[in-house]
């Protein structure tokens, strides 16, 4: 099973609509990060969450991280096209290795 | 300041041939770390080295594949013998101390015929 979950899978919205991303684990996130990957190409960092509570924002994107720091939700306000990508949750877990969530694919029709 | 470099981009191997793939981390960056994404799924760990050191390497198969960062010049995966499986898209990152922002390079494409 997936040590992080994203939902939803896919996501399909119009242009000027807001939306959400969740990245969820059962356990403890030290350090939870946000990154976004176009279509066949490496990953570009947006944001690094560390503290319960937590709350960042750039630009039209802000991501949050839960008190209890299992659960972390990115918010996009007015999407765009240039919005559309793939979005990755990753976390340190326990201390350990680095892990990904399996990604939400986004798209944002003109 | 260059960011993460890979290279080649896309590296063509006939099956049983060895691959070799290499990063060069960002300018003050001393930990690199390797994955691997198969088409349509998520990004997988692989290995984390620090210059000369292995320091983790549980994401890698145990067989065929090996990873060195030298005191001089890039990180190298190898990839022995290689099957169709080993198809995929092959990512480097690298950070300045352990445990902090990965930056990641554009990755490696590999197509095994």
């Amino acid at each position: 099973s997936q040590e992080l979950e994203q939902s939803p899978q896919s996501l399909i919205v119009q242009e000027g609509k807001n939306l959400t991303i969740n990245c969820t684990s059962s356990k403890t996130l030290y350090g939870l990060y946000w990154y976004k990957q176009k279509y066949g190409e490496g990953l570009i960092f947006l944001m690094m969450l560390q503290k319960g509570g937590e709350e960042k924002s750039h630009e039209k994107i802000t991501a949050k991280l839960d008190e209890k720091k299992q659960q972390s939700s990115l918010h996009i306000t007015a999407s765009q096209p240039s919005h559309a990508g793939i979005y990755l949750c990753g976390a340190d877990i326990n201390g350990q290795n680095f892990v990904f969530g399996p990604g939400t694919r986004l798209s944002v029709l003109p | 300041n260059a960011g993460v470099m890979q290279n080649p981009r896309h590296l063509v191997r006939r099956r049983g041939q060895e691959a070799r793939l290499r990063c060069s981390p960002m300018k003050g960056h001393s930990h690199v770390y390797w994955y691997r994404q198969l088409p349509e799924e998520g990004l997988k760990f692989m290995v984390y080295l620090q210059k000369e050191n292995i320091i983790d390497e549980s994401g890698m198969p145990k067989e065929r594949f090996s990873a060195e960062f030298p005191k001089e010049g890039p990180s190298i995966l190898r990839i022995q013998q290689v099957v169709r499986g080993d198809s995929a898209a092959y990512f480097c990152a690298s950070s300045p101390p352990a445990k902090n922002i990965q930056y990641f390079g554009a990755g490696t494409r590999l197509s095994v015929l």
